[in-house]
């Protein structure tokens, strides 16, 4: 499969912004998308962008896209307690048989 | 969540045994999928289904079947179920093979 890569935890404090990061290996995806996974609770789409994007914000989500450097963030400003999770950055590639790549996923622990 | 359950939610079995996961979408998607999710490999495909009784491999199909017989139902079988097989179990739909994927709530399955 391909290689989407994401550290593994993220740790800030309640009402900063978080950051969490996502490289992939595959210059000729399609869509790069954010999921959330609620602990028990299966993957809810957050968010995607297109690959000849290179911003896109919603809300209090702002996503990035560096196509050179293959690298793509997601920015959750002024962050909530609810907001802990684990993150998955998703790489969606053709449309073969393996179209849609996941990364390990980020937990995300905000602190109060 | 889309329209989208999964049976059981939670299962342990024996070595040996066979077992059957159930996904049931009410969205009338034309695609389904079956990932599995398991620490440091994000989410991997196993099969995956273009139509009623249409399916295809994903990455990590082997000891895996399934089974599209409505399209509503797309059921993943673990033949005989093996210690390597404990791990949570999403559902996918999505409208076309390009599209958004939309998750289940997943199934915990245990096999001792």
């Amino acid at each position: 499969g391909e290689d989407v890569e994401q550290s593994l935890f993220l740790s800030v404090r309640e009402g900063d912004s978080s950051v969490i990061n996502c490289t992939y290996t595959d210059s000729s995806s399609t869509y790069l998308y954010w999921y959330k996974q609620e602990p028990g609770a299966g993957l809810q789409l957050l968010t995607y962008i297109f690959s000849n994007m290179d911003m896109k914000q919603d809300q209090r989500l702002t996503v990035l896209l560096n196509k050179k450097d293959k690298h793509l963030s997601l920015r959750i400003a002024d962050t909530q307690t609810g907001d802990s999770a684990i993150y998955f950055c998703a790489e969606s590639i053709g449309t073969g048989a393996n179209n849609l790549f996941f990364g390990t996923g980020t937990r995300l622990t905000v602190i109060p | 969540d889309a329209g989208i359950t999964q049976s059981p939610r939670h299962k342990v079995t024996e070595t040996g045994t066979p077992v059957t996961l159930r996904c049931h979408q009410t969205e009338n998607h034309r695609y389904m999928y079956w990932y599995r999710q398991d620490p440091g490999h994000g989410l991997r495909l196993i099969h995956y289904s273009y139509g009623v009784k249409d399916t295809d491999k994903g990455e990590v199909s082997d000891g895996y079947s399934v089974s599209r017989s409505k399209t509503e139902d797309f059921l993943l079988t673990l033949e005989s179920a093996t210690s390597s097989q404990t791990s949570v179990y999403f559902c996918a739909i999505s409208e076309y093979r390009e599209e958004t994927q939309y998750f289940g709530p997943g199934t915990r399955l245990l096999v001792l």
